[in-house]
């Protein structure tokens, strides 16, 4: 029972450093999600993949890219970290893009960055 | 835009107290509304949910009545445990990728 599996679980950059967040889900979700989550601010949608092989910006996508490499797999890379990417970034996963479909989270990534 | 606003914490109970969580929401049309609670070091885990008005979600003992006239969705328990200590979240859905969340509401409960 995996569901949402996201790597690394802590990771410390300097400024400038370059990183990609893995995550990857056994579910047979059509729908992925990454959102960061800051303290006093909830969740934020950075980036979603409605489907395999479509992308699509969020609330806060500046300074990140995606990749849904297949159904399975959705990479978040950050190409030049910067302070205020500091955040818990979750992965999450939903069976379909539908009103009633809930999401299923990963365990996060803490990422600093100094 | 769409937005909920929940009780801000944190909520400190005794074990057996009676629990509630306020959750507003503004959002166009009709949203499915969320509740998630997320213990230390996880992800956010679904608690419950209601998709439609008058629909009322229950899990583990939480209950919350999705009330279109006063745009609420209260979250409730009738007597609280210590394993219950946690943060909850409310959430609502208007489109294939429009979730929004609320801040979050830490809950600890005391023996």
């Amino acid at each position: 029972n995996a569901g949402v599996t996201q790597t690394p679980k802590f990771q410390v950059l300097k400024t400038g450093q370059s990183m990609t967040l893995q995550c990857a889900q056994d579910m047979n979700h059509n729908s992925m999600y990454w959102y960061r989550q800051d303290p006093g601010m909830g969740l934020r949608l950075i980036y979603y993949s409605a489907s395999e092989g479509t992308t699509d910006k969020g609330e806060v996508p500046n300074g990140y890219n995606v990749s849904r490499l297949n159904k399975r797999e959705f990479s978040l890379r950050l190409e030049s970290a910067a302070p205020s990417q500091t955040s818990v970034y979750f992965c999450a996963s939903s069976e379909r893009s539908s009103l009633g479909s809930p999401l299923h989270f990963g365990n996060g990534t803490r990422l600093t960055v100094t | 835009g769409n937005s909920v606003t929940q009780m801000e914490g944190p909520v400190t109970l005794s074990e057996e107290a009676f629990l509630t969580i306020n959750c507003t929401y503004t959002a166009t049309g009709y949203p499915s509304l969320f509740w998630y609670v997320q213990y230390p070091g996880e992800g956010l885990q679904l608690l419950l949910k209601a998709t439609k008005a008058d629909d009322k979600g229950s899990n583990k003992g939480f209950e919350a009545t999705y009330r279109k006239e006063t745009t609420s969705f209260h979250l409730e328990k009738g007597s609280v445990q210590v394993s219950d200590s946690a943060v909850y979240f409310c959430a609502g859905r208007v489109g294939a990728n429009n979730l929004f969340f609320g801040t979050g509401t830490r809950l600890t409960v005391i023996p």
